[in-house]
């Protein structure tokens, strides 16, 4: 079962701040949130994760909220290349697995 | 340069034949996976595996097996007992260790079509 809820789907103007959002409102203490894309027929790719810190790098920042139950993922300048589907994840440390929804499909518009 | 090989990219096979999907990982990676993908949905976790020789079944396990004879090899073959075999198949590893976490690396896939 999916932990997530993320939007369909967002449109996003190339050189602007795509800002993603993900709800989790049954995490759990010791479970982490994960952020991956997938570019059409292709593997998906790592982007970022975090326990309840704000982190960031090279590719974007991810703001987890105080509760934990919801959080952004942040591309600062999102570009052509940034169009995909967005994944938020929730994990444990110890789970064996990623459990992905639907995402978020993201397409940058010139 | 490290990561995660799929062969092959694309792969026909007629209904009541098996085949095998290789993946290959030279990143040192303890735990392995395999994932499938159908149109316009998420990835559903098939197989995995922690170490050499031993593996679990994940969410769909019916009409699949995999060997983990190598750390770095994790094979999957489709039998003629999955009904709907046609999709997309991705590999995926980590280190999977305890002390930190980390992020997965996958594979760029294997296109399945049953012909």
């Amino acid at each position: 079962d999916a932990k997530t809820t993320q939007p369909p789907s967002m449109d996003c103007a190339e050189g602007r701040a795509a800002n993603l959002p993900c709800n989790h409102s049954t995490i759990s203490g010791n479970e982490y949130v994960y952020w991956y894309r997938q570019i059409h027929s292709q593997g998906p790719q790592y982007i970022i994760h975090g326990l309840k810190n704000n982190e960031t790098n090279e590719m974007a920042s991810l703001i987890i909220t105080e509760d934990r139950k919801s959080s952004t993922l942040i591309l600062p300048h999102a570009t052509l290349r940034d169009t995909a589907v967005y994944y938020c994840i929730v994990r444990g440390a110890r789970d064996y697995k990623l459990s992905f929804g639907a995402g978020t499909t993201v397409t940058v518009r010139a | 340069d490290g990561g995660i090989t799929q062969s092959p990219k694309y792969l026909f096979r007629k209904e009541g034949q098996n085949v095998t999907l290789s993946c290959e990982q030279n990143l040192n990676h303890d735990a392995m996976y395999w994932y499938r993908q159908d149109p316009g949905q998420g990835l559903r976790l098939i197989y995995y595996s922690q170490i050499v020789n031993d593996f679990q079944k994940g969410d769909i396990a019916e009409g699949y097996s995999v060997s983990r004879e190598k750390k770095e090899s994790f094979p999957l073959t489709v039998t003629s007992a999955q009904k709907n075999p046609t999709a997309f198949y991705l590999c995926a590893s980590n280190p999977d260790r305890r002390d930190r976490d980390y992020g997965y690396t996958f594979g760029s896939g294997t296109r399945l079509t049953v012909v």
